[in-house]
């Protein structure tokens, strides 16, 4: 059974940093891709990064970009987000969420993490 | 970027009704579309993929046609536990996006 478990969500000043993990189990971690998906408080979902499954090749939202990095151990089938230069609109739940073979669709989410910036 | 264009935003259905929401994208993204259900405080359940295939586990009442730019999620009968949330995702280029959600109201 494929489980995904989130994990480092908290309150966060504005500047401030967080890293999230994904502990993963149930598959073969290193042979999938990962991403982190958020959600705001009542608002819909926006995709936030991605990485491949050797984690040679990552990708991220512009609304991200230069402030979040995403990484994996596949040792340790974890997947990481490190959140630097947080700001009041990064609020939101984060999920984790593993991607179809050869795809870019989602087949499994985890519960999500909320994580929450303010002063 | 590729905009992913739901409607309705909302629809007030019976149990029963045959249920049917459009998600249009900006650009042709072939077939790699999916389609998610989310109910409040949860995660989102991937219900089809590859704009068609339907997801292991999920009930035959759920289906997805289309390709290109125009796609279609049908529930042939609703049932009490589908009133819920459900977001297109396209699969096509970054930056990945989605829908924005259309919200499947009890009558």
């Amino acid at each position: 059974e494929v489980q995904l478990l989130e994990s480092g969500g908290g309150l966060v000043q504005p500047g401030g940093s967080l890293r999230l993990s994904c502990a993963a189990s149930g598959f073969t971690f290193s042979s999938y891709a990962m991403n982190w998906v958020r959600q705001a408080p009542g608002k819909g979902l926006e995709w936030v990064s991605g990485i491949v499954g050797s984690g040679d090749s990552t990708n991220y939202a512009d609304s991200v970009k230069g402030r979040f990095t995403i990484s994996r151990d596949n040792s340790k089938n974890t997947l990481y987000l490190q959140m630097n230069s947080l700001k009041d609109e990064d609020t939101a739940v984060y999920y984790c969420a593993k991607a179809r073979s050869s795809s870019w669709q989602f087949d499994y989410w985890g519960q999500g993490t909320l994580v929450t910036v303010s002063s | 970027d590729i905009q992913m264009t739901q409607s309705p935003s909302s629809v007030s259905a019976s149990v029963g009704d045959r249920v049917t929401i459009t998600c249009r994208a900006s650009q042709g993204i072939s077939s790699w579309l999916a389609w998610y259900q989310q109910k409040p405080g949860k995660a989102p359940k991937n219900l089809i993929y590859a704009a068609s295939s339907l997801q292991s586990g999920v009930p035959s009442r759920f289906s997805g046609s289309g390709s290109g730019t125009d796609f279609t999620l049908t529930i042939s009968s609703l049932q009490p536990e589908d009133f819920a949330t459900y977001y297109c995702q396209q699969a096509n280029s970054f930056p990945l996006t989605f829908g924005g959600g259309t919200k499947v109201e009890i009558k």
